[in-house]
């Protein structure tokens, strides 16, 4: 069935150190993966997208990485700082453009 | 420019009754997309809007409904509450002319059916 899930519920990191976000998804028809960070009381803010025609895709401090042979998805976050602190959502889009997401992983910095 | 703004920020209501929610999108953006969100089952797409139309539905009961209006503003109605529907409520809005593109979401609407 439809589902994206999250390898990890929780991750923390120290700041300045680098966090790997995981996710995987299941329906290899997918062609949309996106990313979302959610700060308490506040609605989900878009990270960094990416189609399935590209394996990488860069944006400022954050990476996603798609592997469509095993269906995975990661988000790479470069010196992570407190402001970090969130849960992240990664997202498949279907056709019929609703986009699926995973449960999140909540990413905690330490000082 | 502004964002998506939703309306209330918080609702009190209880079993049986109805509740509205409103959401104003993006200027010139014309589809609205709304989700629910709890803890247990993570953010659940309801519906979708493009042009006063519903083009996509997810797997709610017929109890959520919603509509969009000609100046793209989007409301959910939601009747004869149940303590399970006490959820954060999701309205994230688009452009609408792609498949698939990023939604823009609102700070949300926190329901609590008591």
């Amino acid at each position: 069935g439809e589902s994206v899930g999250l390898h990890l519920p929780t991750l923390s990191v120290q700041e300045g150190d680098n966090s790997i976000i995981n996710c995987a998804y299941s329906n290899s028809a997918s062609d949309y993966f996106i990313w979302y960070k959610q700060e308490s009381g506040k609605g989900p803010q878009f990270i960094i997208d990416i189609r399935s025609n590209m394996d990488k895709r860069q944006g400022q401090r954050v990476t996603v990485l798609l592997n469509k042979t095993v269906k995975h998805l990661s988000l790479q976050i470069a010196a992570t700082q407190p402001g970090d602190s969130a849960v992240y959502f990664c997202a498949e889009g279907l056709q019929g453009g609703k986009l699926i997401f995973g449960q999140g992983t909540e990413l905690s910095v330490k000082p | 420019k502004a964002g998506v703004t939703q309306t209330p920020r918080y609702l009190i209501k209880t079993r049986g009754q109805q509740v509205t929610l409103s959401c104003s999108p993006i200027s010139g953006h014309r589809s609205v997309s709304w989700y629910q969100q709890t803890p247990g089952q993570g953010l659940q797409f309801l519906f979708e809007y493009f042009s006063e139309t519903q083009r996509n539905k997810g797997n709610f009961p017929g109890r959520f409904s919603g509509r969009q209006f000609s100046n793209s503003r989007s409301e959910m109605n939601v009747s004869t509450l149940e303590l399970g529907d006490s959820a954060l409520y999701l309205c994230a809005s688009s452009w609408g002319t792609a498949t698939n593109e990023k939604l823009f979401f609102g700070s949300g609407t926190q329901l609590s059916v008591l």
